[in-house]
């Protein structure tokens, strides 16, 4: 089946340290977005790429690192200068331009320990 | 820059009621609109969506039509059950141009709760 993975579900992170994210699509398309959910705020955009070897920082891209070597995988790392780590963060694909819907992942939820 | 505002929630119902969700919009471009659903602890499903002027989309009970002259997508639906509870979230991405292009913009979500 096509769809798009995300993993780990939960992810727990000491203080000082970097983490990666895994984001993982088998649909063949050429946009990936990682987006962090906060309550109350809705989805904010950390990074987007519209195709391999090339990503654009979103509204909050401070703190966070990407990666886009293939066209299936948009790996996030959240380094320790991102002050606020925890949250639900939630990776997208579609085609591009996106004038059709986005597929999200399942997310993971980062939690500082 | 391009923006969603969604009505302030938590939306709170009993079962059958009437559902509006209202979802306003600013653009530079000619933008696609669409509503999202996020059940507990899942990632977002596409609802329905429009992408010109006076497009209604539907799925599941639910409309929404895209209204070019108030810049609107109001979400309703005539009937509400209990297993619609969830987040709502209205978004545009404009394909055209303009600071959503290549990506989605989102609104805040509502929450939405309906009771038996």
């Amino acid at each position: 089946d096509g769809g798009i993975t995300q993993s780990p579900k939960y992810l727990f992170r000491k203080e000082g340290q970097n983490v990666t994210l895994s984001c993982e699509q088998n649909l063949n398309h050429d946009a990936m977005y990682w987006y962090r959910q906060d309550p109350g705020q809705g989805l904010r955009l950390i990074y987007y790429s519209q195709i391999v070897n090339d990503f654009q920082k979103g509204d909050i891209a401070e703190g966070y690192s990407v990666s886009r070597e293939k066209k299936e995988s948009f790996p996030l790392t959240v380094t320790s200068a991102q002050k606020n780590p925890t949250a639900f963060y939630l990776c997208a694909s579609s085609i591009f331009p996106p004038g059709t819907e986005a597929f999200f992942g399942q997310g993971t939820r980062l939690t500082v320990v | 820059g391009d923006s969603v505002t969604q009505m302030e929630g938590p939306v709170t119902l009993s079962e059958e009621a009437f559902l509006t969700i209202n979802c306003t919009y600013t653009a530079t471009g000619y933008p696609s609109l669409f509503w999202y659903v996020q059940y507990p602890g899942e990632g977002l499903q596409l609802l329905l969506k429009a992408t010109k002027a006076d497009d209604k989309g539907s799925n599941k009970g639910f409309e929404a039509t895209y209204r070019k002259e108030t810049t609107s997508f109001h979400l309703e639906k005539g009937s509400v059950q209990v297993s619609d509870s969830a987040v709502y979230f209205c978004a545009l991405s404009d394909p055209t141009g303009g600071t959503s292009y290549g990506k989605l913009t989102f609104g805040q979500g509502t929450i939405l709760t309906v009771h038996p």
